[in-house]
């Protein structure tokens, strides 16, 4: 059975701070990819980043970045210097190369970003 | 911004009715499906659609049934709402079944039902 674990609840900081969001998936798959998903108060899901199983460079988007290790089954999303637009929540998933290859989601985080 | 449409986006139903929850799409992508977000579970698959007419169960099916007669269209019944229905369901498409295709969510139907 494929998992993916958001351990953190709810985070909050305040503008500027770093912050890291963690995600541990669990798979059998040989083969699989791991996305993120940003669900901000409005409520719709944005799709942020895809990553294969086979590539663990660290990826760097602006203000985001991921870490994938494959050693530890996880991709940490970290946002450098923290903004009040970045508040919603975040969710991570999980598609496999077995079955429907469905996409497995976390329970996701809620960021907070104060002023 | 995939062209992803729900419709009710928010519906408020007596138990025991029955509910349809329309997702409309004009990507022209052969796949569709429907979550529920709920606390504490984050998003979970009640049903897909990989054609017309071609659908079949995910993770929380029970109590749902889905129908694809044209592939912009995906609707979900609820045949006798209940309580443990209430959730937000979301619509997803994607444009093959592939591990590295994303899916595109609509904007989410919330369904209260009391």
């Amino acid at each position: 059975a494929q998992k993916v674990t958001q351990a953190q609840t709810e985070i909050s900081v305040v503008e500027k701070e770093d912050v890291t969001l963690d995600c541990v998936y669990e798979t059998r798959d040989t083969t699989y990819y791991l996305f993120w998903y940003k669900q901000p108060p409005s409520g719709e899901l944005v799709f942020l980043i895809r990553r294969n199983s086979f590539d663990e460079q660290n990826e760097i988007s602006g203000r985001y970045s991921w870490n994938f290790q494959k050693s530890t089954s996880s991709f940490n999303f970290t946002i450098t210097a923290s903004q009040v637009v970045d508040s919603a929540v975040y969710f991570c998933a999980l598609r496999g190369n077995t079955g429907f290859q469905k996409l497995v989601f976390g329970t996701g985080t809620r960021l907070l970003v104060s002023p | 911004d995939a062209g992803i449409t729900q419709s009710p986006r928010h519906k408020v139903t007596e138990t025991g009715t029955p509910v349809t929850l329309r997702c409309h799409q004009t990507e022209n992508h052969r796949y569709m499906y429907w979550y529920r977000q709920d606390p504490g579970h984050g998003l979970r698959l009640i049903h897909y659609s990989y054609g017309v007419k071609d659908t079949d169960k995910g993770e929380v099916s029970d109590g749902y049934s889905v129908s694809r007669s044209k592939t912009e269209d995906f609707l979900l019944t609820l045949e006798s709402a209940t309580s443990s229905q209430t959730s937000v369901y979301f619509c997803a498409i994607s444009e093959s079944q592939g591990m590295n295709t994303e899916a595109f969510f609509g904007q989410g139907t919330r369904l209260t039902v009391v």
